[in-house]
C-alpha cells in the first residue's frame, strides 16, 4: 500500500513536444503529490506539487493532473527542451512528511 | 543550490568498514530526512529527525544509525559495510517535521564499498 507505480522509466520526446509521465498509488492516506527533477550528479530537485483538492496545477511549462478517483496523477511538460532532460520521479507523502518515490523515468529531449 | 550540504562527496571504502556521512540543512529548517538511491532500488526513505529527535523510520537496516545533533546537523553511520551498500545518500531537510512541507534535497554522498 506504500507503493507509488512510475511509468514509462524512459521517455524520448522531439524539442517542443509534450513529455507525459504517469504514476498511481494506493494508498488513499497520500495527499501530498509532488514531482522532483534530478540532473545527473546532483540531487533531486522540487517541480511541482499538488493536493488533492485541486484538479490541475500549473506553473510555467509544468502541469500536474490529478484523478483523485483513479488514484493516478500525471506530469506534463509542454514545449519540452533538451534542457529538460533528466530523471523524473514521482512522489507522495502522508502528514509525516517522508517521500515515497516512483521509480523514475528518463526524458531524453531530443534537439 | 538548495542550501542543503553534504559531505564527503565521494567515499570508498572496504567491506566491514563504518564510515559516517555529514549533513548541514538549510538555515531554519528544523527536519532532516535521510534517503538511499540505488539502480535496483531507486530512492528509498531511511530515517526522519525533527528538531534533534526521530520522527520517522523507513527501511533503515539494523547496521545503520542516524542522529541530529542540538546544531540540527545530522550525521548517518553506516557499519560493516557491504557490497550492496554502495548507492547515493542524500539528505534532505524541511522547515517543519509533518505536513506538505516542501524538502530540499542536498548533492547526495556517493558511497562505494569495494
Amino acid at each position: 500500500q506504500q507503493q507509488v507505480k512510475q511509468s514509462p522509466q524512459s521517455l524520448i520526446v522531439q524539442k517542443g513536444g509534450i513529455s507525459i509521465i504517469n504514476c498511481a498509488y494506493e494508498n488513499t492516506a497520500f495527499d501530498y503529490f509532488p514531482w522532483y527533477q534530478q540532473f545527473p550528479g546532483k540531487g533531486p530537485a522540487l517541480l511541482i506539487a499538488i493536493r488533492p483538492d485541486v484538479s490541475e496545477k500549473k506553473e510555467g511549462r509544468f502541469t500536474i493532473s490529478f484523478n483523485k478517483s483513479a488514484k493516478q496523477f500525471s506530469l506534463h511538460i509542454m514545449d519540452s527542451q533538451p534542457g529538460d532532460s533528466a530523471t523524473y520521479f514521482c512522489a507522495a507523502s502522508r502528514w509525516e512528511g517522508k517521500l515515497i518515490f516512483g521509480s523514475g523515468t528518463r526524458l531524453l529531449v531530443r534537439p | 543550490d538548495s542550501g542543503v550540504t553534504q559531505t564527503p562527496k565521494h567515499l570508498i571504502t572496504a567491506t566491514g568498514q563504518r564510515v559516517t556521512l555529514r549533513c548541514s540543512p538549510r538555515s531554519g529548517d528544523l527536519s532532516v530526512y535521510w534517503y538511499q538511491q540505488s539502480l535496483d532500488q531507486g530512492l528509498q526513505f531511511l530515517i526522519q529527525y525533527y528538531n534533534g529527535e526521530e520522527r520517522a523510520k523507513g527501511n533503515i537496516l539494523e547496521r545503520f544509525s542516524a542522529q541530529q545533533f542540538p546544531d540540527l546537523h545530522s550525521e548517518l553511520n553506516l557499519s560493516s559495510l557491504e557490497l550492496g551498500d554502495s548507492a547515493l545518500y542524500f539528505c534532505a531537510s524541511s522547515v517543519e517535521g509533518a505536513g506538505y512541507n516542501e524538502q530540499f534535497f542536498g548533492p547526495g554522498t556517493r558511497l562505494t564499498v569495494l
